[in-house]
């Protein structure tokens, strides 16, 4: 059975202040891990989807990284309009994603 | 530029009613999803569907029924409802199971049963 762990559960940073979010992921042939942000209300929004260990991605502050054993989302300078909730999913061999249970970002001015 | 879309956004129910939740996307996506959220939990997978005339289980399948009759539709019906389908609903969809399937979400549908 797949397992996807965030965390920390909830992150509060001061603008500015970087810092990681993580992925801790048990799968059977991994297809692709996706990182999703999630406002208030919203559905979730996709922002990456990384397919092997050793690849990266960039959009903006967010950088994504993945090894065979976790995913970090790495917030470089964060504003407070990066607040949001992040999740992280996997989809194995089952040909569907299993989702974690999202990282609360808060991000202050 | 609708993507997926989701109707009602919210809705209240009493205990034994039945509803349907809309969802249609614009896409030409060939699977479509629906998912439950619940207050600070990840989302559980209820039903999907890999083309018109086919669907599946998910994880969270009971108390639930769904039909794809066309490739942009896939309703989603609440049967008897009950107290513990009090949730956030999401209808999503992506291309094809091929590697890196990369889903898209609606806005969703807020359900509370009373």
């Amino acid at each position: 059975e797949d397992q996807v762990t965030q965390s920390p559960e909830a992150l509060r940073l001061q603008e500015g202040e970087s810092s990681s979010l993580n992925c801790s992921y048990t799968v059977s042939g991994l297809r692709g891990l996706f990182w999703y942000r999630q406002d208030p209300g919203k559905g979730p929004e996709f922002l990456f989807t990384l397919y092997s260990a050793g690849e990266e991605k960039e959009k903006e502050r967010l950088k994504a990284t993945l090894t065979k054993k976790e995913s970090f989302l790495h917030i470089t300078a964060p504003k407070p309009e990066d607040s949001a909730t992040y999740l992280c999913a996997v989809e194995g061999g089952g040909s569907r994603l299993t989702f974690g249970e999202g990282t609360q970002l808060t991000v202050n001015p | 530029n609708a993507g997926v879309t989701q109707t009602p956004k919210f809705r209240i129910l009493k205990i034994g009613q039945s509803m349907t939740l809309q969802c249609t996307q614009d896409m030409n996506h060939n699977y479509m999803y629906w998912y439950r959220q619940d207050p600070g939990m990840g989302l559980k997978l209820i039903y999907y569907s890999v083309g018109a005339g086919i669907t599946d289980k998910g994880e969270v399948p009971n108390g639930y029924n769904v039909s794809r009759s066309t490739t942009e539709d896939f309703p989603l019906r609440l049967e008897l409802a009950a107290p513990s389908q009090t949730s956030v609903y999401f209808c999503a969809s992506s291309m094809s199971t091929g590697f890196g399937n990369t889903i898209y979400f609606g806005e969703g549908s807020w359900l509370t049963v009373v």
